[in-house]
């Protein structure tokens, strides 16, 4: 069975500020990650995924994700953040395919972000 | 290219009846999955059709229902509506097995009264 714990309901930080969204999973064998945001009353907007390779991943928007295979981890991260980043923002795990239906995203239960001017 | 589009955005069904939701994918995308989405449960899978086969389906009643058309299009239908079955339904899609992000159109909020 897959899982993913985003341990933090809440984050709160001034604009211009680091921004960081943690996110651990479980998952047999080699993950899938994925990122997303939701912003009030609209859909989950895709950000980056890791696949394989690099363990920085740069996505949309400025933010970036570092996959760490020993602490199972993929938190989430901006440089200096922008109101406009306040969102619900949701970490997603699948298995690595071995077969045509083994696709299935596990999404952790989501953190709100509140980026204060 | 125009996004995953749902219809209808908004719906209020009474317990009992049935309702059925649209999706569009992303043109050319083959695969098409369903999430529901509630405060308490969260994201949670419903099912995934690709080139019109149900491969994949997540912990839900037999009430529950969905399919694909042979233009990509799905529709689910939830029978004999629950009160805890209002929430917002996600249908998101993806190109096909050679890519896993999916794109995941605005919802359809379904409220049971």
């Amino acid at each position: 069975a897959q899982s993913v714990a985003q341990p933090e309901d809440q984050v709160n930080v001034a604009e211009g500020n680091p921004l960081t969204v943690k996110c651990t999973y479980s998952v047999s064998g080699n993950p899938y990650l994925f990122w997303y945001v939701q912003y009030p009353n609209r859909g989950l907007q895709f950000l980056l995924k890791y696949i394989t390779g690099d363990n920085l991943v740069k996505g949309s928007y400025g933010f970036e994700a570092e996959f760490n295979k020993s602490q199972t981890s993929f938190h989430l991260k901006k440089p200096s953040a922008l109101v406009s980043d306040s969102a619900l923002y949701f970490c997603a795990v699948s298995p690595r395919l071995l077969r045509s239906n083994d696709y299935k995203l596990s999404f952790g239960a989501g953190t709100t972000v509140t980026v204060r001017a | 290219k125009a996004g995953v589009t749902q219809t209808p955005r908004y719906l209020i069904k009474t317990r009992g009846q049935q309702v059925t939701l649209s999706c569009s994918p992303i043109s050319g995308h083959r695969s098409v999955s369903w999430y529901q989405q509630t405060p308490g449960q969260g994201l949670q899978f419903l099912f995934e059709y690709f080139s019109e086969t149900q491969r994949n389906k997540g912990n839900f009643p037999g009430r529950f229902s969905g399919r694909q058309f042979s233009n990509s299009r799905s529709e689910m239908n939830v029978s004999t509506l629950e009160l805890g079955d209002s929430a917002l339904y996600l249908c998101a899609s993806r190109r096909g097995d050679d890519n896993y992000e999916q794109y995941f159109g605005p919802g359809t909020r379904l409220t049971v009264t």
